[in-house]
């Protein structure tokens, strides 16, 4: 089943202590990206990538990295999480192409205390 | 700068009736995309529908039909015969200038059917 998996889907966490939410997709696609969704926001990309070792910034970048050394995995790493970046966080996949629509992870909520 | 506006925060609608979501988008490009995308109470995001800037005919797939008026930059999402699982959340979402696979979304609109 083509899909886009992250993982955890849920997590409770301190300020400061260094997470990763990984996130891996089966269907080959060249372009990947993460989203932090907050109420009355909508989505914002934080992050994306347009193929191995190809990424950039999105629109909300800070307190965020990513890598993508292998074309299927694209983790968000948040080095020293803070209060305010609790959200809902998806990751998403596409092949190259104004028409091609993204494909959605079916998110990860992360609460930082 | 780019920006997609969903004015309606919350709609309802009664089972079986249309309903229009609207969506205005603000954009220099000439070439872009836009996208519907559904988000029910179990948050997961699917694609619902798609119009490409240079599209001559509104698109439709199913019961979800999208009245695009370029000049007025609105692209409203017309959903036909209401069931009661489309209550959810809906984005209209554009492409970026910066590239085809960043996506602007808008705030969202809280669709409700009534039976």
């Amino acid at each position: 089943e083509a899909q886009v998996t992250q993982n955890p889907r849920y997590l409770i966490t301190v300020t400061g202590k260094k997470l990763t939410v990984t996130c891996s997709q089966n269907m080959n696609h060249e372009y990947m990206s993460w989203y932090r969704q907050d109420p009355g926001l909508g989505l914002r990309q934080i992050y994306y990538s347009m193929n191995v070792e190809v990424t950039d910034k999105g629109d909300v970048p800070e307190g965020y990295k990513v890598s993508r050394k292998e074309k299927r995995n694209f983790p968000l790493i948040l080095e020293s999480p803070s209060p305010n970046q609790t959200s809902l966080y998806f990751c998403a996949s596409s092949p190259p192409g104004r028409d091609q629509p993204q494909h959605f992870g079916d998110g990860t909520r992360l609460s930082i205390l | 700068a780019q920006k997609i506006t969903q004015t309606q925060p919350g709609m309802f609608v009664q089972e079986k009736e249309a309903v229009t979501l609207d969506c205005t988008y603000d954009t220099s490009d000439q070439s872009y995309g836009l996208f519907w995308y559904k988000q029910p109470s179990s948050g997961e995001m699917i694609f619902l529908i798609y119009q490409g800037s240079y599209d001559e005919q509104n698109a439709t797939e199913g019961r979800y039909s999208l009245n695009f008026q370029k000049a007025r930059k609105s692209a409203n999402l017309v959903i036909s015969a209401s069931q009661l699982g489309d209550s959810a959340m809906y984005f209209c979402a554009m492409t970026h200038s910066g590239g085809y696979n960043k996506l602007i979304f808008g705030a969202g609109t809280r669709l409700a059917v009534h039976p």
